[in-house]
């Protein structure tokens, strides 16, 4: 299908490392998304891209975590010195453009650091 | 941003209607409404959004009051599948912020 692939759709990391999450948007989408998701609450925005750049990256939780969208279709997310607490899922969405409503999301990446 | 008020968790039976309610008080004149759900392991999906009018779509149908306060998602003929939680989110731009939704529960 054509929808938002996210990769791996596991990962586990020892605390301390360095980790990386890929998300492949729908094509021809300019916005994308990062969400993340901690067990029984509702996701949590982290970043938002507009084609290359990174319109907003207000909920981005400190300097630990970045993202990149180089081209403006792939994006990865990183995250440095990985904490327990990073453990979530990790969800990217992408959407046609500014304010367009509907937002498709991957089925996510779930980070578990031990 | 807006916030939204959704009831934890609610059930009906399969094949009956399942109304979700959302209060938005604060809502501002330019804010959409947009409910997505969730179900279990999976992300998010769009389900329907609005702005005044009514909508209704192969999902399901969006009920906005006339002062836009609060709004209903009705699912007409519930189906085990429909089982998910259920947001409602307000907003104007770009952002999509989620609270906590409401764990509809489908019994057979």
């Amino acid at each position: 299908g054509a929808g938002v692939s996210q990769t791996p759709s596991n990962k586990v990391t020892e605390k301390g490392k360095y980790v990386e999450l890929r998300c492949d948007p729908i094509s021809g989408h300019t916005a994308l998304y990062w969400y993340r998701q901690s067990l029984g609450q509702g996701p949590e925005f982290l970043i938002y891209f507009q084609g290359t750049g990174a319109a907003d990256d207000s909920g981005l939780p400190n300097d630990r975590f970045f993202a990149v969208r180089p081209e403006g279709s792939v994006s990865t997310l990183k995250i440095q010195r990985t904490e327990r607490g990073d453990s979530a899922v990790y969800l990217c969405a992408s959407s046609p453009g500014w304010g367009t409503g509907e937002a498709f999301f991957g089925q996510g990446t779930r980070l578990t650091v031990v | 941003d807006a916030k939204t008020t959704q009831p934890p968790s609610m059930d009906c039976a399969e094949g009956r209607a399942a109304n979700l309610p959302c209060n938005h008080s604060t809502i501002s004149g330019n804010e959409y409404v947009y409910w997505y759900r969730q179900i279990h392991s999976q992300g998010p999906q769009y389900i329907i959004h609005g702005l005044k009018n009514n909508e209704t779509n192969e999902m399901a149908s969006l009920i906005i009051t006339e002062d836009r306060k609060s709004s209903t998602l009705i699912l007409p003929h519930a189906t085990l599948r429909d089982t998910a939680v259920y947001y409602c989110i307000v907003d104007s731009s770009y952002k999509l912020i989620f609270g906590s939704g409401t764990r509809l529960l489908v019994r057979p």
